[in-house]
């Protein structure tokens, strides 16, 4: 089992809805939580990150960790069509160096 | 901003043959990371360097060696090259003790022929 699971999609939505794109992971000692964005063929990029449990807001998104549930989260308001890639979530417990990724969800958002 | 730079973007090799690919980091991140990214796969950790220092190791074949420079910059030597070494490596930089803020460079798309 991968100690991060996500959905890997496709997820496709009409431009100007809310997203919603979830993890679960499975090692408590993770304290860091990442989104990243990777478009086709580029490098991922690091869009926010989070530290223990709670909410981050950045624009039109939202980052989300209830360390209780072992669960991430994030939303992206008012979806564009550039907003399709692929968005990963990662995990890290700051005391080694690696990311944890999560498989990926392929996320398209039409006009 | 400047970002991390890796060259080469595209190399194609044989079989058995070696290549080395070079990641420049953000200026001022003395951090180093490398994974590879399978085909439809998220990205895998190899080996991270801070302060010429090796400080973490993760999946990185024996096959495989990198070291980091003084002035930050890291090579990844990939020798005895195999056909399932085929993919995308990425480097990415941070500041030392952030790793949870890593950013990554463009990749070098590595095919084995």
């Amino acid at each position: 089992q991968k100690e991060v699971e996500q959905d890997p999609g496709p997820l496709s939505v009409p431009e100007g809805a809310i997203v919603s794109l979830n993890c679960t992971y499975s090692n408590s000692a993770f304290q860091y939580f990442m989104w990243y964005r990777q478009y086709s063929r580029k490098g991922p990029e690091l869009l926010m990150y989070t530290y223990s449990s709670g909410n981050k807001e950045d624009g039109r998104f939202t980052a989300q960790v209830d360390k209780s549930s072992k669960y991430i989260s994030l939303f992206i308001r008012d979806s564009q069509p550039s907003d399709s890639a692929t968005y990963l979530c990662a995990v890290n417990n700051n005391a080694g160096n690696m990311l944890t990724f999560g498989g990926g969800t392929r996320l398209m958002v039409k006009p | 901003a400047a970002g991390v730079i890796q060259s080469p973007r595209h190399l194609i090799k044989e079989k058995r043959e070696t290549a080395t690919l070079k990641c420049y980091p953000i200026p001022r991140h003395d951090t180093v990371y490398w994974y590879q990214q399978g085909p439809g796969q998220d990205p895998q950790f190899l080996i991270s360097f801070y302060e010429k220092m090796q400080s973490d190791k993760g999946s990185i074949p024996d096959r495989f060696s990198a070291q980091q420079f003084s002035d930050y910059h890291s090579e990844l030597n990939m020798s005895s090259l195999e056909l399932g070494d085929s993919a995308l490596y990425f480097c990415a930089s941070s500041l030392a003790g952030n790793s949870y803020e890593q950013y990554f460079g463009p990749g070098t798309r590595l095919t084995v022929t």
